[in-house]
């Protein structure tokens, strides 16, 4: 069974327009860690966040934002005033604590973002 | 910096031939290490987990007689492809953790086999 869901597979936005990436999870474990990573074409990771199930606050990084709710288990990330930089497929990842360091990676939405 | 580093980035190979790609942990012993594959257009998926000293766990569906995983010292562990095919062209990538912080994963190598 999927355990990272991202329903999204592509979004297309023009430059400072807010793009929200949508990810659902799903596990058993009560501890557990949740990831977003960019993926830019030239391949590699970007790691972006990290959040354990214990800690539901919002978190905002600069253009970034990540809302966790584990009521719905979701952990959307949010990007305000978009740059044409910003394209990339990103990736929602879990990993459960009783297997920490193994990440189930959601199918990515590739981001599109034109000037 | 990069403290996984993944080598080699790309690599064309014929078919029937076999391709060793690198990953080495720059700032930590690992332990522990993990594969992934990446296939054009889809997700990463958990190929094996690489342990020093002892043999690789391998997830479902993945023929480890194909794919030789050594984790030989503390900083490096290599994926061989066996007898590559058309099919096993992918990209395949690396990582470590440390503690519970983030996963770091290595630049990626981008294998063609022709």
């Amino acid at each position: 069974a999927q355990k990272v869901t991202q329903a999204q597979t592509e979004i297309s936005v023009v430059e400072k327009e807010d793009v929200t990436l949508d990810c659902v999870y799903e596990t058993r474990d009560t501890t557990y860690y949740l990831f977003w990573y960019k993926q830019p074409p030239s391949g590699e990771l970007v790691f972006l966040i990290r959040r354990n199930s214990f800690d539901e606050q919002n978190e905002i990084s600069g253009r970034y934002s990540w809302n966790f709710q584990k009521s719905t288990s979701s952990f959307n990330f949010t990007i305000t005033a978009s740059q044409v930089v910003d394209s990339a497929v990103y990736f929602c990842a879990l990993s459960e604590a009783g297997s920490w360091g193994k990440l189930q990676f959601g199918a990515g939405t590739q981001v599109v973002v034109t000037p | 910096g990069a403290v996984v580093s993944q080598h080699p980035s790309w690599v064309i190979c014929k078919s029937g031939t076999s391709v060793k790609i690198e990953c080495r942990s720059l700032d930590f012993q690992a332990t522990t290490m993990f594969w992934y594959r990446q296939f054009p257009k889809q997700s990463l998926m958990l190929m094996a987990t690489s342990n020093e000293g002892s043999k690789a766990t391998y997830e479902q569906g993945v023929e480890k007689d194909k794919f030789l995983i050594n984790h030989a010292s503390l900083t490096l562990s290599t994926l061989t492809v066996t007898s590559a095919h058309p099919e096993d062209s992918s990209f395949y990538i690396c990582s470590r953790v440390r503690g519970n912080t983030e996963a770091f994963f290595g630049q990626g190598t981008r294998l063609t086999v022709v």
